[in-house]
């Protein structure tokens, strides 16, 4: 009874180096949101996915951050060239439907720490 | 600009009290609005939703009140218990805002047994 999985639940990066964070949805969600938290403030979203289609990516920066959710595995955030602002919780969260967020279960996150 | 405010970062409350969490919105366009409870190296998971057709929803221990005219809404829980020790974090959806959530900066309670 898996729920949504994140991994690494901590990654960590020298400055320029790339991240990719992994998440699994829960079985069955086609749909995959992805947040960022940095300290002492609340979630931010970033991207909305559908299987093979960016829905909303409106809260990505413009620069070095991309997402895709393919039609087999796991949904991939990657961040290139890291910096120090980079670092922050990152949640991903599924839904088997759209306008459900009752029913928006989210992953336990990946801390990403950028040295 | 922070569009879903929570102004008191922690709050204690006697355990069996009440505890009253604060949620303040500045965008006219939300129209549902939820609370989501974190606990430490865990994400957050859905608690309570009210739409803006709706004054007020209770389930069990927890209550949520919206005041539309001064764009307030608020989570009771009561009565309190050591388990609800937790981040409460405040979160609205607009009907124009594709799925996304816009997130409150959270409150962390804590209930003092």
């Amino acid at each position: 009874n898996a729920g949504v999985m994140q991994n690494p639940r901590h990654l960590v990066r020298r400055r320029g180096q790339e991240a990719r964070l992994r998440c699994s949805p829960m079985k069955g969600h086609s749909h995959v949101y992805w947040y960022r938290q940095l300290p002492e403030e609340g979630l931010k979203f970033m991207v909305y996915l559908q299987k093979e289609n960016i829905i909303d990516e409106s809260g990505m920066p413009k620069e070095r951050f991309s997402a895709e959710f393919p039609k087999e595995g796991p949904s991939i955030l990657r961040i290139q060239q890291v910096v120090r602002g980079d670092s922050a919780a990152y949640f991903c969260a599924s839904s088997a439907y759209k306008q459900s967020n009752e029913k928006l279960f989210f992953g336990s996150g990946t801390q990403l720490s950028v040295l | 600009d922070q569009q879903v405010k929570q102004n008191s970062p922690s709050l204690s409350v006697q355990e069996g009290r009440i505890s009253i969490l604060n949620c303040d919105y500045t965008n006219s366009m939300f129209d549902y609005f939820l609370w989501y409870k974190k606990y430490p190296a865990e994400g957050p998971t859905f608690l309570i939703s009210i739409s803006s057709i709706k004054d007020k929803n209770e389930d069990g221990r927890f209550t949520v009140f919206l005041n539309k005219s001064a764009k307030h809404l608020s989570l009771h829980i009561v009565p309190s218990q050591p388990g609800d020790s937790a981040v409460y974090f405040c979160a609205a959806r607009s009907n124009f805002g594709n799925e996304k959530l816009t997130f409150g900066t959270g409150t962390r309670l804590t209930i003092i047994p």
